[in-house]
């Protein structure tokens, strides 16, 4: 198993850009999340989906998107792109809800807006 | 509401014990530990229920107070492979489905 996948590993782009951040889980984990890290900080919850088709927003949604359409694939959505969102994005997965069950985290993306 | 953890940082000896401090200011649910090395991902640690035993494996354990919604992480006879940076992350109550929230982080050093 290849775990959480996220592509690409690095991007810069330039302020009104606009990208989307792929997620992949081949762990036929129902949950996902997308956070956000900055420098010296813990991770912020941007979105979240319990399976297929259901998403919900998190701590810090704004200037986001995300879709589920299948269970291995969560990308996040960047629109309008802001030096606000420079930052290291981690994707992650668990088999259901936090409560119990271990997030697995993506290698991470490193985002930044210029 | 984000926990807090502390230190916020450390610096020891290779064979000295570390205890990383997390509280909230609300009811939890669970608390799970991560390590996270720089440049890398979260690494899960352990997850301690509202109600369960102290966990650990090896010579890293912890334990988790429901009186006072504090849990502590103790790493004993530390070695080099145990630097980086150790978050907490809490569950309310109730909150399965709507993933954790992580304290800002302890950085360990452990020195030869």
């Amino acid at each position: 198993n290849a775990g959480v996948t996220q592509t690409p590993k690095f991007r810069i782009l330039k302020i009104g850009q606009s990208m989307t951040l792929q997620c992949t889980q081949d762990m036929n984990h129902n949950y996902m999340y997308w956070y956000r890290q900055d420098p010296g900080m813990g991770l912020k919850l941007i979105y979240y989906s319990v399976g297929a088709g259901i998403t919900d927003k998190g701590e810090v949604p704004n200037g986001y998107n995300v879709s589920r359409s299948t269970t291995e694939d969560f990308p996040l959505r960047l629109e309008l792109a802001a030096p606000s969102q420079t930052s290291v994005y981690f994707c992650a997965s668990s088999l259901y809800g936090a409560n119990s069950y271990e997030q697995y985290f993506g290698p991470g993306t490193r985002l930044t807006v210029t | 509401q984000q926990p807090v953890q502390s230190p916020q940082a450390v610096i020891l000896r290779e064979g000295e014990d570390a205890v990383i401090n997390c509280s909230s200011s609300k009811a939890l649910y669970s608390v799970h530990w991560y390590r996270q090395k720089h440049g890398e991902a979260p690494v899960f640690l352990m997850i301690l229920l509202k109600g369960g035993e102290q966990k650990g494996h090896e010579k890293i354990s912890a334990s988790f107070n429901e009186k006072k919604q504090q849990s502590s992480l103790y790493l004993t006879a530390s070695q080099l492979s145990y630097s980086g940076t150790y978050f907490c992350g809490t569950e309310l109550p109730g909150g399965g489905a709507d993933g954790l929230t992580f304290g800002k982080g302890t950085h360990l050093i452990i020195q030869p």
